[in-house]
């Protein structure tokens, strides 16, 4: 099955600044989520990472604060812009189809996370 | 609109004692139905899905689950659990397959007692 990394895999970052997270995935995919899980919460759907083109966003998050790149069918990028204590989060990187993942064209698969403390 | 319930938090249960996860979904057409799994500073790992057919699932790691559309419920079932089964569990309604946005529970945080 594919690979899915997701760099850095924590940080700490001071308030007012930027964060850019990298979802790298082994193989050609159909499509690559961002999804963020708060403190002891549950996943929250943030954006759709389209290749080539602006990414689509959920209800409640907007582009200026987390801009989304998506250069090719195997990469993607989420910033997370003028960090408060606020965006402390767990972001998650999932994906859908490929070649790898031929078997299971309807299910996401995520990657290992990125844990994100904001002070 | 659509939305996941998880009615269990917290639940602690003895090793080799069965174990059921609860889940319920509200959506208006047949839905496709996921459970991952969240283990301590890990990703999530897909236990099992159903889309159609078979109503019982089998997943990985001797995990099942039961559709049951008169309840609109889709529980996670083991009959042994071990120890490394300590993590936490979501349920997911997926609106069209995995190909657009998953609607996520709260979780449930297992425990598992020696």
């Amino acid at each position: 099955s594919a690979v899915i990394s997701q760099k850095p895999s924590r940080d700490i970052c001071q308030r007012g600044t930027s964060l850019t997270i990298q979802c790298q995935v082994d193989s050609q995919v159909t499509m690559m989520f961002w999804y963020r899980q708060q403190p002891g919460q549950s996943l929250t759907l943030i954006a759709t990472a389209n290749q080539g083109s602006e990414a689509t966003y959920e209800s409640g998050f907007v582009i200026d604060k987390f801009p989304i790149s998506r250069p090719n069918l195997t990469f993607s990028t989420l910033t997370v812009s003028n960090m408060s204590p606020e965006d402390s989060s767990i972001y998650l990187c999932s994906v859908v189809g490929g070649r790898e993942l031929a078997g299971s064209t309807d299910t996401q698969y995520f990657g290992p996370g990125t844990r994100l403390t904001v002070l | 609109a659509q939305s996941v319930t998880q009615p269990d938090i917290h639940i602690t249960v003895s090793e080799g004692a069965s174990l059921e996860l609860r889940c319920n979904y509200s959506y208006g057409a047949t839905p496709y139905l996921f459970w991952y799994v969240q283990s301590p500073g890990q990703g999530l790992q897909l236990l099992l899905k159903y889309f159609s057919g078979d109503t019982l699932v089998q997943g990985i790691k001797g995990f099942e689950a039961e559709f049951k559309r008169s309840q609109s419920s889709f529980n996670l079932r083991k009959p042994s659990v071990h120890w490394s089964d300590a993590a936490e569990y979501f349920c997911a309604v997926g609106l069209s397959g995995g190909y657009n946005k998953l609607i996520f529970g709260a979780g449930t945080r297992l425990a598992v007692h020696p």
